[in-house]
């Protein structure tokens, strides 16, 4: 059956240090998104992917990055994490076709920042 | 920019105790609006996608309405394992990202 996984599903790290959240999905799914999720705010949307080589920033973009060099696989890097990037990590793709919008997400990576 | 609102933040109910939560919304065109449910630990997952106002769709105790400026999530005797967070989505018209609004806690007691 097609998924979507991440990895790994919990993280410590220290402040300053680089970190990436990987994002894998076997939908073969054109669009992808990276959201964080924090008590009281919802989903906010990080980075977003409409293809390969395609990638654009989101309402909370700052202090990470994306890359996109296959259909599969969007990671998330932080480049230098800081405290208030302690949060949980969701990925998701979707197709680009009309009627297929819908989202599918991926269980989500815990990160502490200390 | 595009504004989803949901309300109230957490609603307590009774198990059998009919309710709707609310998601209000503003969009420059509407492609479409998704309901999740996301259960504690886990990623959001898809319930209902609604693409234009007099639209409606159910799934089992749920049933989901659109107008063209918000949208309600009806839940008809509701039994504990209905208990989740219910969050709401809208997308724009040329665009495949979502805005996400911060969700309805619903917890049912038995």
């Amino acid at each position: 059956d097609a998924e979507i996984t991440q990895s790994p599903r919990h993280k410590i790290t220290e402040t300053g240090r680089q970190v990436t959240l990987a994002c894998h999905q076997t939908w073969n799914h054109n669009n992808m998104f990276w959201y964080r999720q924090d008590l009281g705010h919802g989903l906010r949307l990080i980075h977003y992917s409409y293809g390969v080589q395609d990638t654009n920033k989101g309402e909370v973009s700052d202090g990470y990055s994306v890359s996109r060099s296959n259909t599969e696989d969007l990671p998330l890097t932080l480049e230098s994490a800081a405290s208030s990037q302690t949060s949980v990590y969701f990925c998701a793709s979707s197709e680009s076709l009309a009627g297929k919008e819908t989202q599918y997400f991926g269980p989500g990576t815990r990160l502490l920042v200390l | 920019e595009d504004q989803v609102t949901q309300s109230p933040e957490a609603l307590r109910l009774q198990e059998g105790e009919s309710s709707s939560l609310n998601c209000s919304y503003t969009v420059s065109g509407l492609r479409g609006l998704f309901w999740y449910r996301q259960d504690p630990g886990k990623g959001p997952e898809f319930l209902f996608t609604l693409y234009s106002a007099g639209e409606e769709k159910e799934k089992e105790r749920l049933k989901a309405t659109l107008t063209k400026k918000e949208s309600f999530l009806h839940i008809t005797a509701p039994k504990p394992e209905d208990s989740a967070t219910y969050l709401c989505a809208v997308q724009a018209v040329g665009e495949g990202k979502s805005t996400f609004g911060d969700g309805t806690t619903l917890t049912v007691k038995p």
